[in-house]
């Protein structure tokens, strides 16, 4: 089976501080990504990457940054955490890029932000 | 991608069939429809897609209409880990920035009761 995993299940930061969300994908996923899931507004894409060192801006990227250093690890980067980053932030990957593919997602970071 | 609309909530007797309808009016001849499912506290899972054909695995059934405006999420034998919240989602693969992006909208939650 697949398996996607994320670093933390929960976390709290403070405003201000640089916080870092690691995801893990074990079976050689080409494409990984990250979303955060917020009550009333589904889940929204921040970034993708679909190879190592490549990434694409998803719907709201502002506030964030990634980085794929290896093909297994997808990283989420708040470079100064705010309160209104407080979400929970899911990571999934997929297999290769022809879209068509099912996408499988981490158990789920829940960030709070005071 | 298409909208699609879903009712808000279903309910369904442990056992029996649960039947989750989507309708996807403005669907296009090269969309697919997807079906995800969340339940509570975890990352979105992956259950069925299909394009045209009605569509079989191990976990549930998909039927789609010939015109392809409105599909059924059909759960054979729903136990009480099947509630969770049932997403439908219509895309299609754009290529370019792209790269399978998932757009969640509101969902189905659906409660099995023993």
């Amino acid at each position: 089976d697949v398996k996607v995993t994320q670093s933390s299940r929960y976390l709290v930061k403070r405003t201000g501080e640089k916080v870092f969300l690691e995801c893990v994908q074990d079976m050689d996923h080409e494409n990984m990504f990250w979303y955060r899931q917020d009550p009333g507004l589904g889940l929204r894409l921040i970034y993708f990457s679909y190879d190592v060192k490549m990434k694409e801006k998803g719907d709201i990227p502002e506030g964030y940054s990634v980085s794929r250093e290896k093909k297994e690890r997808f990283s989420l980067i708040l470079e100064s955490a705010s309160t209104n980053q407080t979400s929970m932030y899911l990571c999934a990957s997929s297999l290769e890029t022809s879209g068509y593919r099912e996408q499988y997602f981490g158990p789920g970071t829940r960030l709070t932000v005071t | 991608d298409a909208k699609t609309t879903q009712p808000t909530s279903m309910d369904c007797a442990e056992g029996r069939a649960a039947n989750l309808p989507c309708n996807h009016s403005t669907i296009s001849g090269n969309e697919y429809v997807y079906w995800y499912r969340q339940i509570h506290s975890q990352g979105p899972q992956y259950i069925i897609h299909g394009l045209k054909n009605n569509e079989t695995n191990e976990m549930a059934s998909l039927i789609i209409t010939e015109d392809r405006k409105s599909s059924t999420l059909i759960l054979p034998h729903a136990t009480l880990r099947d509630t969770a919240v049932y997403y439908c989602i219509v895309r299609v693969y754009a290529g370019g920035t792209s790269y399978g992006k998932l757009t969640f909208g509101q969902g189905t939650i659906l409660t099995v009761h023993p």
